[in-house]
């Protein structure tokens, strides 16, 4: 079985300040790990994923992802957020064994303020 | 990747009604999902759609309720029969190829 937990439900910041959404993940398989991003009114958008390889991930929109396996996380960051980087962002996780039905936590609500 | 569409994009409904909502995916795939999304919260799987048989439904989900079709590698339905208020939600079509999960844009329904 696999769960995700997001760490912060809502985490507000100011334009132009650094920002780090918090996941953690439990599996008991080979885990492939995603970001997903939806804007208001809008359908889901993949932002960036881990499949194998390096464990930093880069996404679109100035996003990344590190893949920590002895930490169980995959934390999105970005230098420097927009104010169009309002959202609510969405990570799961999928196992090799469920052909890419993955597992959401509950997400977080990004907000940028001018 | 996949490219999937759904319609329609939004509706509003009365209660006691039912709205068949179509997913067509621009390529053929094995597994099909259907997810809701009630306001402000995340993704609940409502079922698997397999070609050629049952959808298999997650815990809180029910056939009746829930009707599926998969007549083909491109195509789903989803039915959301006798509507009540708390139906209001998105509902999501998603196709998984290898580890990969792709979405559709949505079916924004609202039922009053």
């Amino acid at each position: 079985a696999q769960s995700v937990t997001q760490l912060d439900s809502q985490v507000p910041v100011f334009e132009e300040a650094p920002v780090e959404l918090r996941c953690n993940y439990s599996s008991s398989v080979s885990v492939y790990l995603f970001w997903y991003v939806q804007y208001p009114n809008q359908g889901l958008q993949l932002l960036l994923k881990y499949l194998s390889g390096s464990t930093l991930v880069k996404g679109i929109n100035g996003f990344e992802a590190e893949f920590n396996k002895s930490q169980t996380s995959f934390h999105l960051r970005k230098p420097s957020v927009h104010i169009s980087d309002t959202a609510e962002y969405f990570c799961a996780v999928s196992g090799n064994t469920n052909a890419g039905k993955s597992t959401f936590g509950d997400g977080t609500t990004l907000t940028v303020k001018p | 990747s996949a490219v999937i569409s759904q319609k329609p994009s939004r509706d509003i409904c009365q209660r006691g009604t039912s709205l068949t909502i179509q997913c067509q995916v621009d390529s053929q795939v094995t597994m099909m999902f259907w997810y809701r999304q009630q306001p402000g919260q995340s993704l609940t799987l409502i079922a698997t759609a397999n070609q050629g048989s049952e959808a298999t439904y997650e815990s809180g989900f029910v056939i009746d309720k829930f009707p599926i079709s998969r007549p083909n590698l491109t195509f789903s339905t989803l039915t959301v029969s006798n509507m009540s208020p708390e139906d209001s939600s998105i509902y999501l079509c998603s196709v998984g190829q290898r580890y990969e999960q792709y979405f559709g844009p949505g079916t924004r329904l609202t039922v009053t």
